[in-house]
Formats: C-alpha cells, sequence, structure tokens
C-alpha cells in the first residue's frame, strides 16, 4: 500500500524557517518525480515544487521561489521542503504528492504568526 | 503562468443529476489535464489525468474531455458519494497551476 506521511510542521514566527518531511513506503520511491502542493485554510489548491525521481529537474512556484528548496534522499524513501523566510502568507496545508497526484500524503499543518 | 479558469464555482445538483464542470486555460496545454474531488478534511483524490484517463478505483460515472485550452468533468449520474469540491490541474509547462475549485453540494 503506498503511503506518504509528512512531518515537520507546527507553529513558526514570520521570517523563521521550517523543514518539512515526507516519508514514503509501498513504491520504489526512487522511480517517481514528487511534489509538494499546499492548501491555505478555506481556499484551494496551489502548486509549492517539484522534484524529479533523481533530483536532476527542480522547479518552483514564483511565490516560494528564492525561499523554499525541494530536495529528497532515495536511500531514506523521504521528501523534502526547506522553508526560510517564511511569511503569514505560507501558512497552509502542506502536502506531498507522487508524480501528478496519483497519491497523497494527509498533509502538515504549518502556521506562521508573531 | 497559465491561468486556469474554473467554473462554476458553486455547484447544486441533485442524486442521479448528470453534471459539468469547466476549466479553461489562458493557453494551450496539450491535454495535460487533471481532475481532483477533495471533500472536506481529506486529502484531494486523482480522478482523471490527462484530460480523459480515469485513474484506476474511479467509478465510470467519471469522465474528462477537452482539447487545447477548453477541459471538461461529467459525471453521468450524480451519487451521495459525489459531493465536495472539485480542482483542475494543468500539468503542460511550469509553474503547474490549479483551478479555484468547484464546491458541488446538494440542493
Amino acid at each position: 500500500e503506498v503511503q506518504l506521511v509528512e512531518s515537520g510542521g507546527g507553529l513558526v514566527q514570520p521570517g523563521r524557517s521550517l523543514k518539512l518531511s515526507c516519508l514514503a513506503s509501498g513504491f520504489t520511491f526512487s522511480n517517481y518525480g514528487m511534489n509538494w502542493i499546499r492548501q491555505a485554510p478555506g481556499k484551494g489548491l496551489e502548486w509549492v515544487a517539484s522534484i524529479s525521481s533523481s533530483s536532476s529537474y527542480i522547479y518552483y512556484a514564483d511565490t516560494v521561489k528564492g525561499r523554499f528548496t525541494i530536495s529528497r534522499d532515495n536511500a531514506k524513501n523521504t521528501l523534502y521542503l526547506q522553508m526560510t523566510s517564511l511569511r503569514s502568507e505560507d501558512t497552509a496545508l502542506y502536502y506531498c504528492a507522487r508524480q501528478l497526484g496519483s497519491y497523497w500524503g494527509q498533509g502538515v499543518m504549518v502556521t506562521v504568526s508573531s | 503562468d497559465i491561468q486556469m479558469t474554473q467554473s462554476p464555482s458553486l455547484l447544486s445538483a441533485s442524486v442521479g443529476d448528470r453534471v459539468t464542470i469547466n476549466c479553461k486555460a489562458s493557453q494551450n496545454i496539450n491535454k495535460y489535464l487533471n481532475w481532483y474531488q477533495q471533500k472536506l478534511g481529506e486529502a484531494p483524490k486523482l480522478l482523471i489525468y490527462n484530460t480523459n484517463n480515469l485513474q484506476t478505483g474511479i467509478p465510470s460515472r467519471f469522465s474528462g474531455s477537452g482539447s487545447g485550452t477548453d477541459y471538461t468533468l461529467t459525471i453521468s449520474s450524480l451519487q451521495p458519494e459525489d459531493f465536495g469540491t472539485y480542482f483542475c490541474f494543468q500539468h503542460n509547462s511550469w509553474p503547474y497551476t490549479f483551478g479555484a475549485g468547484t464546491k458541488l453540494e446538494l440542493k
């Protein structure tokens, strides 16, 4: 069974950093591109970043470019999102998703507030 | 960036109805269009990928069509478990973008 389990969220002050993790199981993680997608409370979905299976290709939404870094460790079956210079508008439920959304985690909440 | 305009934003329908949800891209997305369903408190679920391909396990009452800039999700006979919010998503070019969503509610 495919499982994606996000962790690392929480309450953080504006300007601070946070690192999210997504532990994958039930499939060959190194064969798939992965994504982070977020959803602000009561709002729609926003694609945040993508990384190819071997980390050769990485893309970011303009809203996070230069502040967020997506990475992966295929030996640990784990996807990461390093978030720096956090803003209140980054407050959202962050999902990791396999490939083009065939599987999603349950999400991890990030709240940016003083 | 490609903008995805989804309509309607709110749709009231009854069990058994045929419903359609539309998504218009600001430029040609070459059928690289997915549809997701999200229920309250849950992660989104992939229904249709690349315009008209039904994801494994999704009932055949769901179908997708379209080309160029215009795409449609159709539910042929609405079931009680189909109520929720639907999103379109283009993956033709970066940055990938979602539609704003269509909330499908019980009339």
